[in-house]
């Protein structure tokens, strides 16, 4: 199989605090893993792509220095939300990639509900 | 902007139904074309997946059409079960042989199969 955990399931914190997130491949390595963002009843938005050893890709309109993103590893990526607020309370869902003849296919992770009191 | 169109955003089928999706793009750089079942408060998972080179793909109840000419490509639910309820979620993506491979996804269809 291709299974992927993330790590805590659900988060509530305080306004202000940091929280962070993990995603793991367990049974297999991917040097690409994609970090998404899903509101309630909408679809998932692409937030960043992380790659082993280097800095990850933010996509247009998605802070850097509020969402840290580190992939130390080809079995796990983390998500660090900075300095959170009511407005970052989502369902966070990370994916990683791994590699299907030519293509990639994408696994995804249970997702995290962060919630920003 | 919204790259890959998927209609309907709501379905009721009855048990033993056929669901249908469709879905339209418009990048023709997309050579990748998958779909993901989402139950509520999980993480998507990959159902079925097609490439332009064929025009249909068949995993148990469950069928990709593709028309590459047209661009359009749907998802067929045959004998569809209170189970089968869940949100679904249409994609694309382009050839990956460039290094990078985003996945645009549409805006998702919840089905429910009601008995």
């Amino acid at each position: 199989g291709a299974v992927v955990s993330q790590h805590p399931s659900r988060v509530i914190c305080k306004s202000g605090t940091s929280v962070k997130i993990e995603c793991r491949s367990l049974d297999f390595q991917a040097t690409t893993m994609f970090w998404y963002r899903q509101f309630p009843k909408q679809s998932l938005m692409l937030m960043a792509t992380s790659n082993e050893g280097s800095k990850a890709t933010y996509e247009q309109g998605v802070e850097k220095d509020k969402f840290l993103i580190n992939h130390a590893s080809l079995t796990l990526s983390t998500l660090t939300v900075t300095s959170a607020h009511p407005e970052d309370s989502s369902f966070y869902i990370c994916s990683a990639a791994r590699p299907s003849g030519s293509y990639n296919e994408q696994f995804f992770g249970p997702g995290t509900r962060l919630t920003v009191l | 902007q919204q790259q890959v169109k998927q209609s309907p955003q709501s379905l009721i089928v009855q048990k033993g139904g056929i669901s249908i999706i469709n879905c339209a793009y418009e990048n023709t750089a997309f050579d990748y074309f998958p779909w993901y079942q989402q139950f509520p408060g999980k993480g998507p998972a990959l159902l079925i997946a097609i490439r332009p080179d064929v025009s249909e793909k068949k995993e148990g109840r469950f069928t990709i059409s593709f028309n590459k000419s047209a661009k359009q490509f749907s998802l067929h639910i045959m004998d569809s079960q209170p189970g089968d309820s869940a949100t679904y979620f249409c994609a694309a993506s382009p050839d990956p042989a460039g290094g990078y491979q985003k996945v645009t996804f549409g805006i998702g269809t919840k089905l429910q199969v009601i008995p």
